[in-house]
Formats: structure tokens, C-alpha cells, sequence
């Protein structure tokens, strides 16, 4: 079946460095990948998404690349600060199918070092 | 994010019983979702329904249930709760052709 695996499940990087997460996803129907961030005792909640029909997307801090061949994507946060630390999801899924549904990740606990 | 609410937020049952968990939205989708959460686990779907005559199962259905009342309400129903049901649920919503999940606020149940 459908499956997004994601790695590391936990880092932790000094403030003011960047940190990476990868996932690699098993559907090649799969056209949407969200991350979901989620602070501790909070709901996930999306911080940025890529289609399939770009190869990368960044909104301030945040960058997230997508290679369909190997089928991977990853989110990259630079100069990473304390209200980074949270709980990171990647997904994926496949827009326009009428049985279209979100296959998460299983996490990354990201901690930033002061 | 107060458009989509969860009741009961905590809840403590014991092995056996019957228990509903609620959802309400008023953000106007049409899609709604029930997830659940554990430590290492990620979210993993239970059911999902893309309208009020719609409901499809997710990758662990087993040992629950779904209703889908109205277009804002979606009740997730574990008819004899065992304690591997322990874990954190969330209830979500999507606009049909826009992926964006907004999630409730979570509940926490335990089961004894």
C-alpha cells in the first residue's frame, strides 16, 4: 500500500544552523506533499506544501525540494531559532483523485539548542 | 483554530466500554477526517468521508466506527475500547479540490 516514510525521527541543531528532514513516498500517483508542524500540546498544523510540477518552494525561512524520479522530498529550515522546536510531518497524496486521502510520515522531533 | 472542535478534549474509560468521540466544524467542508496519534507512529487515518453519504476507511478502521451526521459533524465510536486504543485523536477538514488539513484541538483518551 501507500506508504511515506521519513527520517530522522528526532535532531536536534544549534540555534542559527539548518536542519533537514526527508521523506521518501511509495505511490507515483502522489502530486502534493505537505509538512505539518506541531508545537507540544498543539494540533499539526501546514506550513508549506509542493506540487509535483515544481522541483522547489521557499517562504522565508522555510524550503522544501521534491525529486519525482527518486520519489523524495525534503524541508529545509536555515538559521533555525528556539520557536523552530516542534514536532515536523510530511505527507503525501494525490490531488484531483476522488479517493484522494493524505498518507503522513511518522515525525521528526526537531529541538534547537540555545 | 476554533473552526473545527472536538468533544470530549480528555476522556478516562475502561476496557469494554462504549465511547464516542465528536466533531463539529464551521469552516464549510465538505471533507472530514479522523486520525490517530502515537508516539513514533505519526498520524495514521481511521475513516475519512468526503460528503454526508460518503464514508471510506482508513489504513487502521478496526475496532472503531463513523457517522457522518451533517456536513459539519463526523463522530468517531469505539464500540468496546481496549487499552491499545490509548492514543491522542484528531478530527480534520479539507475543502474538496484543496488539500489543506485543519485539525481539531485533539482528544486525549486512556483506556484502562
Amino acid at each position: 500500500g501507500e506508504n511515506v516514510e521519513q527520517h530522522p525521527s528526532t535532531l536536534s541543531v544549534q540555534e542559527g544552523d539548518s536542519a533537514v528532514i526527508k521523506c521518501t513516498y511509495s505511490d507515483s500517483a502522489s502530486n502534493y506533499f505537505p509538512w505539518y508542524k506541531q508545537e507540544l500540546g498543539k494540533r499539526p498544523q501546514l506550513i508549506i506544501d509542493i506540487r509535483s510540477n515544481v522541483g522547489e518552494k521557499k517562504d522565508q525561512r522555510i524550503a522544501v525540494t521534491l525529486n519525482k524520479t527518486a520519489k523524495h522530498f525534503s524541508l529545509h529550515i536555515t538559521e533555525t531559532q528556539p520557536e523552530d522546536s516542534a514536532v515536523y510531518f510530511c505527507a503525501a497524496s494525490s490531488l484531483y483523485s476522488s479517493a484522494s486521502k493524505i498518507i503522513f510520515g511518522s515525525g521528526t522531533r526537531l529541538s534547537i539548542r540555545p | 483554530d476554533a473552526d473545527v472542535t472536538q468533544t470530549p478534549r480528555n476522556r478516562i474509560t475502561k476496557t469494554g466500554k462504549r465511547i464516542m468521540l465528536e466533531c463539529s466544524q464551521t469552516k464549510g467542508h465538505d471533507r472530514m477526517y479522523w486520525y490517530r496519534q502515537d508516539p513514533g507512529l505519526g498520524l495514521r487515518l481511521i475513516y475519512y468521508s468526503f460528503d454526508v453519504k460518503d464514508i471510506n476507511k482508513g489504513e487502521i478502521s478496526d475496532g472503531y466506527s463513523v457517522s457522518r451526521q451533517a456536513q459539519a459533524k463526523f463522530s468517531l465510536s469505539l464500540e468496546s475500547a481496549i487499552p491499545n486504543q490509548t492514543a491522542l485523536y484528531f478530527c480534520a477538514t479539507s475543502d474538496t479540490g484543496r488539500e489543506t488539513q485543519y485539525f481539531g484541538p485533539g482528544t486525549r483518551l486512556l483506556v484502562l
